[in-house]
């Protein structure tokens, strides 16, 4: 099956500053990548996605990138704020939407300080 | 749309006592799935169901657990006897046929003593 890996387990930034989250996957037949952030007390809502037809997705400060290739995809939020700090997951998909079954990375607490 | 409604939000119990976890998917949602997280395991995939039907309960850890789905608005996830190392966050997730995106109730936080 699926196996994703997450890096960092913790990230602590300085309010302004980027922040890079990193994961691999194995399944080379997995087609698409959701980034989730979970706040505490709370459920993991989804912030972006990519598929792998897309080498990059933006969305305000927050981007995706996909390597193919590499089997890797990685989470860049720019002038990072007290609000994002979260735990932040990564998953992959394989298939159509007729498979179900997500598999999430471990998961990334970032911190940022004001 | 409300989303996802689970309840309880907290339950805690005794080792041995049944536990029961109820979700309402997102109206028109066919797709329904139990996860568990733990410190340890991460977010773990336990069961879905497409249009009320199990499709992999791979990711359930034993006989005592069980989960169904009556209709297409209501999936209970039921863990008879409990013991404490059934103690984690169980979320209750759906998504339409079509999409990929999963939207995640809120959580129920148990706590077996």
């Amino acid at each position: 099956g699926e196996n994703v890996e997450q890096h960092p387990s913790t990230l602590s930034v300085q309010e302004g500053d980027s922040a890079v989250i990193k994961c691999t996957y194995s399944d080379s037949a997995s087609n698409y990548f959701p980034w989730y952030k979970q706040e505490l007390g709370k459920g993991p809502q989804l912030i972006i996605d990519i598929r792998s037809n897309v080498g990059e997705k933006k969305d305000q400060r927050i981007a995706v990138t996909l390597n193919k290739t590499a089997k890797h995809f990685s989470l860049h939020i720019t002038e990072t704020q007290p609000e994002d700090s979260a735990v932040y997951f990564c998953a992959a998909i394989r298939g159509g939407t007729s498979y179900g079954k997500l598999t999430f990375g471990q998961g990334t607490i970032l911190t940022v300080h004001p | 749309d409300a989303g996802v409604i689970q309840s309880p939000r907290h339950e805690v119990t005794e080792m041995g006592q049944e536990v029961t976890l109820r979700c309402k998917p997102i109206s028109g949602h066919d797709y329904l799935f139990w996860y568990r997280q733990t410190m340890m395991r991460g977010l773990e995939l336990l069961i879905y169901f497409n249009n009320n039907v199990p499709i992999d309960d791979s990711g359930m850890p034993e006989d005592r657990f069980s989960a169904k789905m009556p209709n297409a608005s209501f999936s209970t996830l039921k863990i008879q006897p409990s013991e404490p190392r059934d103690s984690a966050v169980y979320f209750c997730a759906s998504r339409i046929q079509g999409s990929e995106t999963q939207y995640f109730g809120p959580g129920t936080r148990l706590l077996v003593l």
